[in-house]
């Protein structure tokens, strides 16, 4: 089955203490990209890769980290967690035909709680 | 720049009544539109999608949504709701050229169906 998986779905940890949202996708997508909703503000994306090593800077990447070095593979890496991190995160994969009609697939989200 | 306005965050109907969820976007070039649909506790998924063509797009479940250019709206409608269909509407844009183009989302619709 076509899919996005992301783990773990809830996770609850301490400020400053780093953590890492693991996202793999099994349909060969040259597009990953990482997303935070917030009641109010809907889907802003992180960081986003065109594919194998190409990472880039999406709205809102203060306080983040991410590594694309396998195609399927695109973990969030959060050094040091704040409160204000604190959000349903969402990875999502696309085609990248170079002509952005292809919809997003989206993982089914990790709640994150940084007390 | 584009942005995409969903004016509705909450619309309560009941069932079996038809309803609409409003979407205008903003953007200089021409863009590619979609609906995606987030089930409780679920990722986002493809409702359907404006490439080009006949301005009237069909989707899953029953949805179809209309592309008017003149007044840049991308409104979703169903003509009868069901129980299933209760869950968060989000509105997104992209622009069709100029290599990479990030997409863009509304704030979402909570749609809720009354029995």
């Amino acid at each position: 089955e076509a899919q996005v998986t992301q783990n773990p779905r809830y996770l609850i940890t301490v400020t400053g203490k780093k953590l890492t949202v693991t996202c793999s996708q099994n349909m060969n997508h040259e597009y990953m990209s990482w997303y935070r909703q917030d009641p109010g503000l809907g889907l802003r994306q992180i960081y986003y890769s065109m594919n194998v090593e190409v990472t880039d800077k999406g709205d809102v990447p203060e306080g983040y980290k991410v590594s694309r070095k396998e195609k399927r593979n695109f973990p969030l890496i959060l050094e040091s967690p704040s409160p204000n991190q604190t959000s349903l995160y969402f990875c999502a994969s696309s085609l990248n035909r170079g002509e952005n009609n292809s919809p997003l697939h989206f993982g089914n989200g990790t709640r994150l709680t940084v007390t | 720049a584009q942005s995409v306005t969903q004016l509705d965050s909450q619309v309560p109907v009941f069932e079996e009544a038809p309803v609409e969820l409003r979407c205008n976007y903003s953007s200089s070039v021409s863009v590619y539109l979609f609906w995606y649909v987030q089930y409780p506790n679920q990722g986002l998924q493809l409702l359907l999608k404006y490439l080009s063509g006949s301005t009237l797009v069909k989707g899953i479940n029953g949805f179809e949504a209309e592309f008017n250019k003149s007044q840049t709206s991308f409104h979703l409608r169903k003509p009868s709701v069901h129980i299933s269909d209760t869950a968060e509407y989000f509105c997104a844009v992209r622009r069709r050229s100029g290599g990479y183009q990030k997409v863009t989302f509304g704030t979402g619709t909570k749609l809720q169906v009354i029995p």
